[in-house]
């Protein structure tokens, strides 16, 4: 069964710093995998797809990597503001139209 | 802003009551899927309708059911509630079916908090 994990749970920085999030899957049989935004109480926003064939894709301040053979992804956020203060979640999509969530971390940019 | 929507915001109900809960998908988009999300949790695949036919379920029991209709609108059923089925329930659409499809769209959730 497929199991995404995300390191770490809670990140606390000062703003302006550069930052890494990290995720983990289990399962590399994968099709795509996404990185989301959720503010407290609210829905999902996507901010990054990868593709299971590529490696990477950028956003703006937003870069995600993606490697499949070793079930990881992180995503790299430059010069974090405090409106980047949100949970981070990572979801990876199998063959059952079956997005598996990570727990998320926690992130606090402090002015 | 996504475009999808979803009723209610908040809800209050009673061990053992039924619940509907509702969604407004994008126009044009023929996919929606479900998701529960217990306090602290990552979101969880209950399951997807595609062209108002169930595609894929995750691990829940048959007391969660749900309907699509052809204006882009679903719901989501819940029999015989139980304590442990308070969260947030997130409804996501997209534009296709199948296992490859693109960014899903996620509404803002409703919440349910069962006494």
């Amino acid at each position: 069964k497929q199991e995404v994990t995300q390191i770490p749970a809670a990140l606390s920085v000062p703003e302006g710093e550069n930052l890494v999030l990290n995720c983990s899957f289990t399962d590399s049989a994968i099709y795509n995998l996404q990185w989301f935004r959720q503010d407290p109480g609210k829905g999902l926003t996507s901010l990054l797809l990868i593709q299971s064939s590529q490696r990477e894709q950028t956003s703006g301040r937003l870069n995600a990597s993606l490697d499949k053979s070793s079930g990881r992804s992180t995503l790299y956020i430059a010069a974090s503001q405090p409106g980047d203060s949100a949970t981070y979640l990572c979801a990876v999509l199998t063959g059952a139209n079956n997005l598996f969530f990570g727990t998320g971390t926690r992130l606090t940019v402090i002015p | 802003e996504t475009g999808v929507t979803q009723s209610p915001t908040h809800l209050i109900k009673t061990r053992g009551q039924q619940v509907t809960l509702r969604c407004s998908s994008q126009s044009g988009h023929n996919t929606v899927s479900w998701y529960q999300q217990a306090l602290g949790q990552g979101p969880q695949f209950i399951f997807q309708y595609y062209r108002e036919e169930e595609n894929g379920r995750g691990n829940f029991p048959p007391r969660f059911s749900g309907l699509q209709f052809p204006n882009y609108s679903s719901e989501l059923n819940v029999n015989a509630l139980e304590l442990d089925d308070s969260a947030l329930y997130l409804c996501a659409s997209s534009p296709s079916g199948g296992a490859n499809f693109v960014t899903q769209y996620f509404g803002p959730g409703t919440r349910l908090t069962v006494l």
